[in-house]
């Protein structure tokens, strides 16, 4: 079973605008959501993480919203760049985050130029 | 800075042989990770080690095996290379409450 639904599977965006990425998942053990940026050819990279006791967390132009009682989560990226152009992944972890980390299926982001 | 290497980044093997995909982390982590990668599946889990000759099944553990003999190095065997093995490997680490550090994969394949 899946348990970190991730949508969409790809989303293209023009430059200045807004990518918003979104993750569901069903465990009410998970208390620890990272966001994971992946380029071509190098591992995945942690942005952005959020644990349940806040309902949102910014860093520069990304932002994590996080509903528990939907238990859904996501990703927003203001002011869209040619350079966000990448492969986005949610993950939910247990125990603040030391155990396994669970991965969405990921999502494909191009920015035109 | 965290550094997880891993052995290749690009390996060939035929259908049948064994497989060894290694991975070393340089900052003394108790945590490390194998997930193998494919387009439209995102990361799933092989194996995981929380401590030296220690190791747990993840998600997809059958058709590998894992060995940690030193905290710092946990391998990966394919014991009978199979042509729906080939993809991308990703190993990973951690320490307790902290984020986890990808290595760059290895991208395998089986022919």
């Amino acid at each position: 079973q899946q348990q970190v639904k991730q949508s969409p599977q790809s989303l293209i965006v023009q430059k200045g605008g807004i990518s918003i990425i979104n993750c569901a998942y069903e465990n009410t053990a998970f208390d620890y959501f990272p966001w994971y940026q992946q380029f071509p050819g190098k591992g995945p990279a942690l942005l952005i993480a959020i644990r349940p006791d806040v309902s949102e967390k910014k860093e520069g132009r990304f932002t994590i919203s996080f509903n528990k009682s939907a238990k859904q989560f996501s990703l927003h990226i203001m002011d869209s760049q040619p350079g966000d152009s990448a492969t986005y992944f949610c993950a939910a972890s247990k125990a603040g985050g030391s155990e396994k980390l669970v991965f969405g299926k990921g999502t494909k982001l191009t920015v035109n130029p | 800075d965290v550094k997880v290497t891993q052995s290749s980044r690009y390996l060939v093997k035929r259908t049948g042989e064994k497989v060894f995909l290694e991975c070393v982390q340089d900052m003394d982590h108790e945590n490390m990770f194998w997930y193998r990668q494919d387009p439209g599946l995102g990361l799933r889990l092989i194996y995981f080690s929380y401590d030296v000759k220690m190791k747990e099944k993840g998600d997809i553990p059958e058709g590998y095996s894992v060995s940690r003999e030193k905290k710092e190095r946990f391998s990966l065997i394919l014991e009978s290379a199979s042509t729906n093995q080939t993809s991308m490997y990703l190993c990973a680490s951690n320490i307790l409450g902290q984020p986890f550090h990808f290595g760059p994969g290895t991208r395998l394949t089986v022919t």
